[in-house]
């Protein structure tokens, strides 16, 4: 089964600092990788992904993520952190089910990001 | 123009009882999902559906009955209810074809049994 691995469970950073919240990935074969966020009480939306192409991804909210083939990364970055950036972030790995061929995903245990003003 | 809505929003019941959650989305998507997100924000797969067809199903208990009437909704029935399914619930959507992969969320359910 395909895996993420989020190594921190908070990042702390001032606003107007880069910002960088790690994903280390585990697949077979080639990796279909997604970054989410969820703020408190609301449901995950969808940031970026990277299926296949070039390394460095950009997703909403000025977030971009870059894929490392070699480390098996793929951290979720921002030049300039807002304090309304403050939220839980997930990783998340497609993953094929055995029998049935069907995909779903498989998601890390969240890095919660918290800006400082 | 909600793209994934569930309903309700919040449910509070007690031990025994037997309760649903109703999920509908209006992306024209042919995939649907349940998952559980515990007190530790660790979120799991539960279900898949497939144009109405149950295609994933993890180890969940049998209390746990999904339902699809039709591809745009997705409803999640729970019987005898226990302390431990206090959780929040989301469904998601996708479409299957294509390079998407990518699921939308509705916003949960967060479910208390007391």
């Amino acid at each position: 089964a395909q895996s993420v691995a989020q190594p921190e469970d908070q990042v702390n950073v001032a606003e107007g600092n880069p910002l960088t919240v790690k994903c280390t990935y585990s697949v077979s074969g080639n990796p279909y990788l997604f970054w989410y966020v969820q703020y408190p009480n609301r449901g995950l939306q969808f940031l970026l992904k990277y299926i296949t192409g070039d390394n460095l991804v950009k997703g909403s909210y000025g977030f971009e993520a870059e894929f490392n083939k070699s480390q098996t990364s793929f951290h979720l970055k921002k030049p300039s952190a807002l304090v309304s950036d403050s939220a839980l972030y997930f990783c998340a790995v497609r993953d094929v089910e055995m029998n049935s061929g069907y995909s779903t995903l498989t998601f890390g245990k969240g890095t919660m990001l918290l800006v400082s003003p | 123009d909600t793209a994934v809505s569930q309903t309700p929003k919040y449910l509070v019941t007690q031990m025994g009882n037997d309760k649903s959650i109703k999920c509908e989305q209006n992306l024209g998507h042919d995939t649907m999902y349940w998952y559980k997100q515990d007190s530790k924000k660790f979120l799991k797969i539960m279900f898949s559906y497939n144009n109405k067809e149950l295609i994933i199903n993890e180890t969940v208990p049998n209390r746990f009955s999904p339902k699809s009437p039709d591809k745009a909704h997705l409803n999640l029935h729970i019987n005898s209810l226990e302390l431990g399914d206090s959780a929040v619930y989301f469904c998601a959507s996708s479409q299957r074809r294509g390079l998407s992969y990518e699921q939308y969320f509705g916003p949960g359910t967060r479910l208390t049994v007391t």
